[in-house]
C-alpha cells in the first residue's frame, strides 16, 4: 500500500515569512496529491490539490509542487498570517493515505 | 458543508464492549473512509469503501470491521473495544471521477474506552 512521509512535524515561522512542508510517497502509481488544513477542534478541509500531469499549482498565497521522478511533493505558503496556524496534512492517491501532519505556528 | 454526518459525536464505553460508529452521507459519493486521529500520528486510514459492499483495509484495520449495505451509510464496528482504541474517529467521502475529487470530512466522533 501507499506510504506517505511528511516533514517537518512542527514548523514555527514569523508572520510574513514563507513556510514549506514536504512529503514523499512510495507508490509510483499514485496520481493525486491533496493538502488538507485542520484548525484546532475542527475537521480537515482541502486547501489545494495537484494531479500527476501537472508539476505546479498555485492558489493565491499557497502553492504545491510535484516531482514524480523523485516521488515527492511540497506545500508552499507565502506571506504567512496568524490564520495560517493549523495542522497541515498531505495525502497521496484516491485511497487518501495521509502523512503524519505538520503543526504550523505563525508568530506575530 | 457537504452532507456528511457522524453519530454519535461522543461516546464513552467499557473495555470489551462492542461499539458501532455510523457515517451517513447525502452526496451519493462512491468512496467512504474511516480514519482515526491520535496525537503524533495524524490521520490513519482504518478501512475504506469504493462502493456498496466493496470495502478494503487501511493501515490500522486490526480490531475494526466495516459494513456498507447502501451508498449513504458506512458503519465502523469495534467488536471488543480496547483502551488503545480511544481516539477521535473521522469519516470522509469522495467521488474521484469527473472534475472534483475533493474529500469531505465529518465532524468527528470522540471515543473513550475505559
Amino acid at each position: 500500500g501507499e506510504n506517505v512521509e511528511q516533514h517537518p512535524s512542527t514548523l514555527s515561522v514569523q508572520e510574513g515569512d514563507s513556510a514549506v512542508i514536504k512529503c514523499t510517497y512510495s507508490d509510483s502509481a499514485s496520481n493525486y496529491f491533496p493538502w488538507y488544513k485542520q484548525e484546532l477542534g475542527k475537521r480537515p478541509q482541502l486547501i489545494i490539490d495537484i494531479r500527476s500531469n501537472v508539476g505546479e499549482k498555485k492558489d493565491q498565497r499557497i502553492a504545491v509542487t510535484l516531482n514524480k521522478t523523485a516521488k515527492h511533493f511540497s506545500l508552499h505558503i507565502t506571506e504567512t498570517q496568524p490564520e495560517d496556524s493549523a495542522v497541515y496534512f498531505c495525502a497521496a492517491s484516491y485511497k487518501l493515505s495521509f502523512g503524519a501532519g505538520t503543526t504550523v505556528t505563525v508568530r506575530a | 458543508d457537504a452532507g456528511i454526518t457522524q453519530s454519535p459525536r461522543h461516546k464513552v464505553t467499557e473495555t470489551g464492549t462492542p461499539v458501532t460508529l455510523r457515517c451517513h452521507q447525502t452526496e451519493n459519493h462512491r468512496y467512504m473512509y474511516w480514519y482515526r486521529q491520535d496525537p503524533g500520528h495524524g490521520l490513519r486510514l482504518i478501512h475504506y469503501s469504493y462502493g456498496v459492499k466493496d470495502t478494503d483495509k487501511g493501515e490500522v484495520s486490526d480490531g475494526y470491521s466495516v459494513s456498507r449495505s447502501k451508498t449513504e451509510d458506512f458503519l465502523l464496528t469495534l467488536e471488543s473495544a480496547t483502551s488503545s482504541q480511544t481516539s477521535v474517529y473521522f469519516c470522509a467521502i469522495s467521488e474521484p471521477t469527473g472534475g472534483n475529487t475533493e474529500a469531505f470530512f465529518g465532524q468527528g466522533t470522540r471515543l473513550t474506552v475505559v
